[in-house]
């Protein structure tokens, strides 16, 4: 069965570094999106991308963030700067009819 | 923003009894889903039920959706061992966004 792939699945990185995460979603899917969940609490919403652009953000989603498509099937998300409260589990998730998501198994970044 | 709130935080029941999770939300939508997490994985579709529904079943899960209260149930019957796990709401608002509740984690006792 198709699955969306992230990588690396663990992250280490100092404080102010850059990061990017890496996502291949389902092939065939046309909206994307990352989320993220701190110490298995609730699971925030980043942001959404669709038609090689992005349909909506959350607040946490400022100028240090930003997403890529960048050759059609890899979906990336970079952190700039990054901070300590950013340490979380990062999720990407697509669907074909942004309805039904499907997540990757994550990507857990311990900023230091 | 709208997010969905599930009730209990924490649900504990023996293996056989059935689990009922409720979630509220806040404004319109345009449906609510319900997925499952097991400890450290990703989260995985469970049900959809639209705006325009009031009832879904599948397999042993059942979910409903009153619009008037903004409120949803997921009961899964005859509940096993592998249930154990967190299951979260997820509202479609009509902004597009598909936003989650803070999660129930259930506890299966053998």
């Amino acid at each position: 069965e198709p699955e969306v792939t992230q990588t690396p699945s663990h992250q280490v990185t100092q404080m102010g570094q850059e990061v990017i995460l890496r996502c291949v979603p389902i092939s065939n899917h046309l909206y994307f999106y990352w989320y993220r969940q701190i110490l298995g609490q609730k699971v925030e919403f980043l942001v959404s991308f669709y038609n090689n652009e992005i349909s909506e953000k959350s607040e946490i989603f400022d100028d240090q963030f930003s997403v890529e498509r960048p050759d059609g099937s890899n979906f990336t998300l970079k952190i700039r700067s990054t901070k300590l409260e950013d340490s979380a589990m990062y999720f990407c998730a697509s669907s074909q009819t942004d309805e039904k998501l499907f997540f990757g198994s994550g990507t857990q970044l311990s900023v230091l | 923003s709208q997010q969905g709130e599930e009730d209990p935080q924490a649900l504990s029941i023996q293996e056989g009894e059935n689990a009922t999770m409720n979630c509220s939300y806040k404004t319109s939508i345009n449906n609510l889903q319900w997925y499952r997490q097991n400890s450290g994985r990703g989260l995985v579709h469970l049900i959809l039920i639209r705006s325009n529904e009031r009832e879904k079943h599948s397999g042993r899960l059942r979910v409903t959706l009153d619009t008037s209260k903004k409120s949803s149930s997921l009961l899964i019957t005859a509940s096993r061992a592998a249930d154990t796990a967190s299951y979260f709401c997820a509202t479609h608002n009509r902004d597009d966004k598909i936003i989650f509740g803070k999660g129930t984690r259930l506890h299966i006792l053998p």
